[in-house]
C-alpha cells in the first residue's frame, strides 16, 4: 500500500514557523479526520503530537498544531527551536481496516 | 507509569518463524485498541497489525497478511504478533502501540528483528 507523500525535509530558523505537508487520497486522508502526526528522534520511538487532525495529547505544546485542507493534511511547528530537530511522520485511516503512514520528513533547525 | 516493552526480537533465517511479546504496565491492555509498527533500517514507519477491544476484529496490511498475527493474553497483560514465512524485507525495529483516537499514544521502545542467512 502506497505511503502518504510527505517533503523529505524541512528547515527553518530558530522562531521562525515551518509547515510539513501530507498528501494522501479521497480514500484516506480526505475521507477521514483521522489524521495524526508523530516526532522521533534517531534512536527513538516516535511520540504523539497530533490525533485527530488537529487535537494535541496531554503535554504537547501549543506550538504545534494540525490542519487538513481535502486530500492534505498539514503539521505547523510555531517558534521553532532547536529541540524539535527531528523526523516527522502523519497517519492517517485508509478505509476502515487499514493505517497508513507518511514517508517521514527530516526538520532542520538552522 | 503507563509503559509497553517489547522482546523476542532475534536474528532469523528467511522462511523462519518468531513471537514478539509486548508487556504492558501502568493500563489494561484489553481495555484499548494495540498495534504493531515497525521500521526497517533507515526507513519510515510502517504499520503491521492492529486488535480490536474485543480481540475478535483483527487488521493487517497486504505486506503481512497471511502470515503474521496478532493476539493477546489478558491475564499476562501482554499483546503479541507471531511472525511466519519471515522474508529479509521483514527486517526492523517492531513496536507495539497503544491507540488513542486515531493516534497511537504510547510505544515501546521497540526489539530487533534481523532476517538474514
Amino acid at each position: 500500500q502506497a505511503a502518504l507523500t510527505q517533503p523529505a525535509s524541512v528547515s527553518g530558523s530558530p522562531g521562525q514557523s515551518i509547515t510539513i505537508s501530507c498528501t494522501g487520497t479521497n480514500n484516506d486522508v480526505g475521507a477521514f479526520n483521522y489524521v495524526s502526526w508523530y516526532q522521533q528522534y534517531p534512536g527513538k520511538a516516535p511520540k504523539l503530537m497530533i490525533y485527530d487532525v488537529s487535537y494535541r495529547p496531554s503535554g504537547v505544546s501549543n506550538r504545534f498544531s494540525g490542519s487538513k485542507s481535502g486530500n492534505t493534511a498539514s503539521l505547523t511547528i510555531s517558534g521553532l527551536q532547536a529541540e524539535d530537530e527531528a523526523d516527522y511522520y502523519c497517519s492517517s485511516y485508509r478505509g476502515s481496516t487499514t493505517r497508513i503512514f507518511g514517508g517521514g520528513t527530516k526538520l532542520t533547525v538552522l | 507509569e503507563v509503559q509497553l516493552v517489547e522482546s523476542g526480537g532475534a536474528l532469523v533465517q528467511p522462511g523462519g518463524s518468531l513471537r514478539l511479546s509486548c508487556a504492558a504496565s501502568g493500563f489494561t491492555v484489553s481495555n484499548y485498541e494495540m498495534n504493531w509498527v515497525r521500521q526497517a533500517p533507515g526507513k519510515g514507519l510502517e504499520w503491521v497489525s492492529y486488535i480490536h477491544v474485543t480481540s475478535t476484529t483483527k487488521y493487517y496490511p497486504d505486506s503481512v497478511k497471511g502470515r503474521f498475527t496478532i493476539s493477546r493474553d489478558d491475564a499476562a497483560n501482554s499483546l503479541y504478533l507471531h511472525m511466519n514465512s519471515l522474508r529479509a524485507e521483514d527486517t526492523a525495529v517492531y513496536y507495539c502501540a497503544k491507540a488513542f483516537f486515531s493516534g497511537m499514544d504510547v510505544w515501546g521502545q521497540g526489539t530487533t528483528v534481523t532476517v538474514s542467512s
